[in-house]
């Protein structure tokens, strides 16, 4: 079965800082997908940034990219000029390649202090 | 695009009666996933269903749950005979069919047994 690891159950950043999140992996496939999600308290999760395990190149999206190590089976998230509202619960989740469900890490508590 | 909702938002019951949660996926998606979510921890995945076919159950899923999407359209989740265990936030997310679609959150209900 795929397990996800998420080691730091909390991490501070200063505003305009950067941070980089951690996430590891255990699979056997080698078609799979890896996401990292955003649960602001109270707010429903709502996707970051996704990486496909075929493609060498680290995904990005603006703030956010990700440094994508699949020998390795890391994932971790680094979020540069953090703001306020990047405060939040942040889980990085493993999907195979048929495209059903998502396998959660138990998250990362993100604050940013100003 | 209205979002994925979900109904009711909190729901308080007494250990041993009967409840039922109400999924509406966004209307185009086909696929519809079921979680669950303990304080402090990831979502773990319930159950899904491409169109009206419940097509994976977890082992988290035991007797006293069942999923219903009687038309394809919106989804109920029965918790029967409640324990104080099963007192979590319970997910909904929907997708279109295939590995490129993500998988968009609800709210989510949050279940207190007492």
């Amino acid at each position: 079965a795929q397990t996800v690891t998420q080691s730091q159950p909390e991490m501070s950043v200063q505003e305009a800082e950067t941070v980089t999140l951690s996430c590891t992996y255990d699979t056997s496939e080698s078609d799979y997908y890896l996401f990292w999600y955003k649960q602001p308290p109270s707010r429903q999760m709502i996707l970051v940034i996704r990486q496909e395990a075929y493609k060498q190149q680290n995904a990005t999206e603006n703030r956010f990219s990700v440094n994508f190590q699949k020998a390795a089976k890391s994932f971790s998230l680094k979020i540069s000029d953090s703001q306020l509202g990047d405060a939040a619960m942040y889980f990085c989740a493993y999907r195979d390649g048929y495209g059903n469900k998502l396998v959660f890490g138990a998250g990362t508590i993100l604050r940013v202090k100003s | 695009d209205t979002g994925v909702s979900q109904d009711p938002r909190h729901k308080i019951t007494k250990r041993g009666q009967n409840v039922t949660f109400r999924c509406d996926p966004i209307s185009e998606h086909n696929r519809l996933y079921w979680y669950r979510q303990t304080l402090g921890q990831g979502p773990e995945f319930l159950t899904y269903f491409q169109n009206e076919a419940q097509l994976e159950k977890s082992r988290l899923l035991s007797d006293r749950f069942s999923a219903e999407r009687p038309k394809g359209s919106f989804s109920t989740l029965e918790i029967q005979r409640t324990e104080q265990g099963d007192s979590a936030m319970y997910l909904c997310a929907s997708s279109r069919g295939g590995v490129l679609y993500e998988q968009y959150f609800g709210p989510g209900t949050r279940l207190t047994v007492t």
